[in-house]
């Protein structure tokens, strides 16, 4: 299977912000690569697919690049409703294998 | 508007079975793959299992190989998933998520505890 590895398990930011979550993955995955937000007690939300592509409806702050084995995950300046948790998930090839999360939390 | 909405979930003892439902609406179920995705309590997430549109493939985890198995039925536009044999790290919450390429809709999760 392939191994998803996210850095850094926490960050801690301000409001205003620019965060970067990096996704590592054990072999490539072209750009098969995935980002979600999960707030608590919630479903998870799709924010990036095929690595760099912008779902409909999420804000242009967000961002995605990488292809391969290295992904990151831009916030150019983190609002408030961005605290979550974030995970990369690979769909190269079943089975589908998510990163551990990155939880940003307020500074 | 997409919905997702699953049941079925509980506490059950380790050994025992539930049967989860995951009933869809606003889209063509019978064009999209479907998934189940687990979430132990504190924990991350992890794909459980994948169905295809008509049905006819299905993939599974390593560790649910053999107990667990994924359905659907597309004239009801409900998706299942059959647990058998179920341990107590089986314990999550369950989501049922729709994919086009991945996932882009989730349900809001039905939670199975296995404990004695």
């Amino acid at each position: 299977d392939i191994q998803m590895t996210q850095s850094p398990s926490t960050l801690s930011a301000s409001v205003g912000d620019r965060v970067t979550i990096t996704c590592r993955a054990s072999q490539s995955i072209s750009s098969w690569l995935a980002w979600y937000q999960q707030k608590p007690g919630k479903a998870p939300k799709l924010l990036i697919y095929k690595a760099s592509s912008l779902e409909s409806g999420v804000p242009s702050r967000f961002s995605g690049s990488g292809s391969g084995t290295e992904f990151t995950l831009t916030i150019s300046s983190l609002q408030p409703d961005d605290f979550a948790t974030y995970y990369c998930q690979q769909y190269n090839s079943f089975s589908w294998t998510f990163g551990q999360g990155t939880k940003v939390e307020i500074k | 508007e997409v919905q997702l909405v699953e049941s079925g979930g509980g506490l059950v003892q380790p050994g025992g079975s539930l049967r989860l439902s995951c009933a869809a609406s606003g889209f063509i179920f019978s064009s999209y793959w479907m998934h189940w995705v687990r979430q132990a309590p504190g924990k991350g997430l992890v794909w459980v299992s994948s169905i295809n549109s008509a049905g006819s493939s299905t993939s599974y985890v390593d560790s649910v190989k053999g107990r667990f198995t994924i359905s659907r039925d597309n004239a009801k536009n409900t998706l299942y998933l059959q647990t058998n044999s179920l341990r107590t790290e089986d314990t999550a919450v369950y989501y049922c998520a729709r994919a086009v390429g991945t996932i882009d809709y989730w349900g809001q999760g039905t939670l199975v505890t296995v404990s004695s």
